[in-house]
Formats: structure tokens, C-alpha cells, sequence
């Protein structure tokens, strides 16, 4: 079965220390990962993807993003953590079926909620 | 420039009245997207529109009707909802399917 799944409902972390949040998957094949993040009352922001290469992508907003294909793991990173950078954060994976129409399906796992403290 | 951009931001409506959600891009996108999303739940996808055909209804009830005049506008009519309708509903287009999926800010529908 194709998933994604992110393990800690909650991160905390106080400002300027490094920050993960933890996104694990389970597809066939080669995987198309991807980080969103929403802040409240807003709607998604596209952060970074993984399709090829480097293990270590660059996003926006100085996150990155270590993809490791033996643990099956697409894990968010960033240095030295901001206040502003408290919100929700998604992992995506694209579902490797395509549907008789030809058509992707993205697979959201269900959000993790980053505070950072001051 | 990735925007979409959607109208109304805030919907208020009644059970009985017919209303529709808006969304545009000019990226050149060919695939649009309408998800519904639950106050701290991911989203959910409803359907996919791809090259203005919909490929995707993931059994969205029909009291959601959605419609894709061109390449770059995506409309989702509403009519009769339910209370449990209440949601943020976010549009997305990517350039085909299989790519990078960019969301609009969305709109807040609440049903009364």
C-alpha cells in the first residue's frame, strides 16, 4: 500500500536550535516526496521536493531535507529554527498508480504542528 | 510566480442557496485540483481536472458540482450543503499530474 506517514503530532523546539520533523513513506518504485507547509488560516506552501539525486534537497525558507532510500525516510530540517517558523507541516508523497484517466494522486500524511519557542 | 488564486476567501450560507466557489491560475497549468481540509487534518483531495477534463471525483456527494470553463479556471458549485460541509476547500493546479501541486489560499465555507 502506498503511504506516508508522520509520526510526531507535536515538535517543539526553542528558537535557534535545529529542528526535524520526521516524515517516513511506503511506495513502489522510486518515490516523488514533497514538504508543504501551512500557517493558520492559510492555505499550503510548497517547501521542497525530492524526485532524483542529491539526498539532501534545498527548500524554501532555509529548510532542507535529507531523503534516505534504505529507512524509507524524508525527514525536514533546518539549522537554527525561527519563531515564525511555528506551523503545520505535510509530507507528500505522490502515489505511484496512475488512475485509468492518466492521472497522479497525492498522498498528505496527517501534519505535524511545530512550535518554536522564543 | 506560482499563485492560485481563489474567491471568496469567507463563504456564510444556508443549507437551501446555491453558491460557487472561484479559482484561477496563469502559470500554464494543465491540472487543477479542489480539496477540502478539516481544521488540522490534511487535505482531502475531491477532484482533478486534467487538460479541463475531470479525471478524478474521489465519490464526492453530488451537492458539489465541479466545472472547468478553460485552462485556467476551476469553479466548484455548491448547493444544499450540510452543516458537516463547514471546511476550508483549497485549489491547486500543477503543470500535468504528476508534478509539483501549488495551493491557493483557500476559501472558508461555513454552512448555517
Amino acid at each position: 500500500a502506498q503511504s506516508v506517514a508522520q509520526p510526531e503530532d507535536q515538535v517543539n523546539v526553542a528558537e535557534g536550535n535545529p529542528l526535524t520533523v520526521k516524515c517516513t513513506y511506503s511506495v513502489s518504485g522510486n518515490p516523488y516526496l514533497f514538504w508543504y507547509v501551512q500557517y493558520p488560516n492559510r492555505g499550503l506552501q510548497f517547501l521542497l521536493k525530492y524526485i532524483t539525486g542529491d539526498n539532501l534537497v534545498k527548500g524554501s525558507y532555509g529548510f532542507e531535507a535529507e531523503f534516505n532510500k534504505s529507512q524509507t525516510s524524508f525527514h525536514l530540517k533546518k539549522p537554527s529554527a525561527l519563531v515564525s517558523d511555528s506551523a503545520l507541516y505535510f509530507c507528500a508523497v505522490r502515489d505511484m498508480r496512475v488512475t485509468t484517466s492518466g492521472t497522479y494522486k497525492y498522498i498528505f500524511g496527517t501534519g505535524t504542528r511545530l512550535k518554536v519557542l522564543a | 510566480d506560482t499563485e492560485v488564486t481563489q474567491t471568496p476567501k469567507h463563504l456564510v450560507m444556508g443549507m437551501t442557496n446555491k453558491k460557487s466557489l472561484k479559482c484561477e491560475q496563469h502559470m500554464g497549468h494543465r491540472a487543477m485540483y479542489w480539496y477540502k481540509q478539516k481544521a488540522k487534518k490534511p487535505p482531502e483531495l475531491m477532484f482533478v481536472y486534467s487538460y479541463e477534463k475531470l479525471s478524478i471525483n474521489e465519490s464526492v456527494p453530488s451537492r458539489f458540482s465541479p466545472e472547468c470553463p478553460n485552462s485556467s479556471l476551476l469553479n466548484l458549485h455548491l448547493h444544499a450543503l450540510q452543516p458537516e460541509d463547514s471546511a476550508l476547500y483549497l485549489c491547486a493546479s500543477s503543470q500535468d499530474s504528476g508534478n509539483t501541486i501549488y495551493f491557493g489560499e483557500g476559501s472558508w465555507l461555513t454552512v448555517v
